[in-house]
């Protein structure tokens, strides 16, 4: 079974500051991992995936995220908010590549 | 190279009516996938189709849910005699093949409204 934990609903970060999303997966076979970004009333669209190749995958928009399996962890960074990062992310895991497994949503909220 | 399409968009029903929502894929792509995302979670699959076949419905409800993606035409997921717990967000997805290094595509969804 695989699923995956977002710890935090809301954050909020000024703008020009580090963005740290965390995500914890879990799952009994190796996993391939995912970000997407929903804006307001919009679909889900790709940012990052890890598919078994490199840990440290970049992203669109300066985006990066580090699989570390001793953690179980997928956490989204990107050394520089901007107010356009503003949005709700989701972290999700597959391992049929059938269902894709979401967390429960993260909303970055940039202060200016 | 158009993405993926749904539509309508907004879909206001009453109860007990049918819900009937459309899923264009990416031209290309030949397998559909559809989730549902209720107020304040994340998205739930449903189902997976591909042309003419239902492969995986294992998130599907048991009943007044069904789905399908024909031969020509768009996928269909249909909900007869909707209730206020259908209200939610439902997004499509597709890919050009089904692999765990494949990437799904998501349309802008069909945000249904049940009064």
């Amino acid at each position: 079974a695989q699923s995956v934990t977002q710890l935090g609903s809301h954050v909020s970060v000024s703008e020009g500051a580090l963005v740290l999303l965390r995500c914890n997966y879990s799952s009994s076979v190796p996993p391939y991992l995912f970000w997407y970004v929903q804006y307001p009333n919009q679909g889900l669209q790709l940012l990052l995936k890890y598919t078994s190749a490199a840990t440290l995958v970049k992203g669109i928009n300066g985006f990066e995220a580090e699989f570390k399996k001793s953690e179980t962890s997928f956490h989204l960074t990107k050394p520089s908010a901007h107010m356009s990062d503003a949005a709700e992310y989701f972290c999700a895991v597959t391992a049929t590549g059938n269902q894709f497994y979401f967390g429960t949503g993260t909303s970055l909220t940039v202060i200016p | 190279n158009a993405g993926v399409m749904q539509n309508p968009r907004h879909l206001v029903r009453r109860r007990g009516q049918e819900a009937r929502l459309r899923c264009s894929p990416m031209k290309g792509h030949s397998h559909v996938y559809w989730y549902r995302q209720l107020p304040e979670e994340g998205l739930k699959f449903m189902v997976y189709l591909q042309k003419e076949n239902i492969i995986d419905e294992s998130g599907m409800p048991k009943e007044r849910f069904s789905a399908e993606f024909p031969k020509e035409g768009p996928s269909i997921l249909r909900i007869q005699q909707v209730v206020r717990g259908d209200s939610a967000a439902y997004f499509c997805a597709s890919s050009p093949w089904q692999g765990l290094e494949e990437t799904q595509y998501f349309g802008p969804g069909t945000r249904l409204l049940v009064l």
